[in-house]
């Protein structure tokens, strides 16, 4: 298994493009999330997903948007980049509905918004 | 999800015991404690977790008081690799535990 794959590593944005980030997992998992790192800092939930067809909001979800059309893909897109989105993305997944399922992460992308 | 708070910083002598204490309050009898750690930039890696009992693996092993209040990771012999941040969170309860929130970690410091 190739666990959770998360493209690309790094990009670098200018204000106002817009990208998407891809996270996929070959887990089978239906719980799938999306963190974003400053630096020094710990990990805020932006959005997750329970399973495909059902997104919900994290901490942190205003400028950016999810979808969940399958089980393995929770591609993270952002619209209108801000330098306040520079940022390590990183996406992870667990089992359902199994309290003692731990989360997997992937390794990151590194977004610079110039 | 109940909240955890963690000291922000610890150093620890190479080949001796780490031991990072957590305090999880408000947490409820059907959430369980998780521990991650994650090295530089890295994602992060899952270390052990537990709900009651001690638990035991090979990397580390993770102490529960008996009220539930709080917790310590423990690394038995920790090497210059266990530099890293320690993130110790709760999850599981009513929720299913898929709102999964990290705190700000402790900082581990092995130093030679």
């Amino acid at each position: 298994n190739a666990g959770v794959t998360q493209t690309p590593k790094f990009r670098i944005l200018k204000i106002g493009q817009s990208m998407t980030l891809q996270c996929t997992q070959d887990m089978n998992h239906n719980y799938m999330y999306w963190y974003r790192q400053d630096p020094g800092m710990g990990l805020k939930l932006i959005y997750y997903s329970v399973g495909a067809g059902i997104t919900d909001k994290g901490e942190v979800p205003n400028g950016y948007n999810v979808s969940r059309s399958t089980t393995e893909d929770f591609p993270l897109r952002l619209e209108l980049a801000a330098p306040s989105q520079t940022s390590v993305y990183f996406c992870a997944s667990s089992q359902l509905g199994q309290n003692n399922s731990p989360l997997h992460f992937g390794n990151g992308t590194r977004l610079t918004v110039t | 999800d109940a909240k955890t708070t963690q000291p922000p910083s610890m150093d620890c002598a190479e080949g001796r015991a780490a031991n990072l204490p957590c305090n999880h309050s408000t947490i409820s009898g059907n959430e369980y404690v998780y521990w991650y750690r994650q090295i530089h930039s890295q994602g992060p890696q899952y270390i052990i977790h537990g709900l009651k009992n001690n638990e035991t693996n090979e990397m580390a092993s993770l102490i529960i008081t008996e009220d539930r209040k709080s917790s310590t990771l423990i690394l038995p012999h920790a090497t210059l690799r266990d530099t890293a941040v320690y993130y110790c969170i709760v999850r599981g309860g009513n929720t299913g535990g898929f709102k999964t929130i990290f705190g700000a970690g402790t900082r581990l410091f092995v130093k030679a």
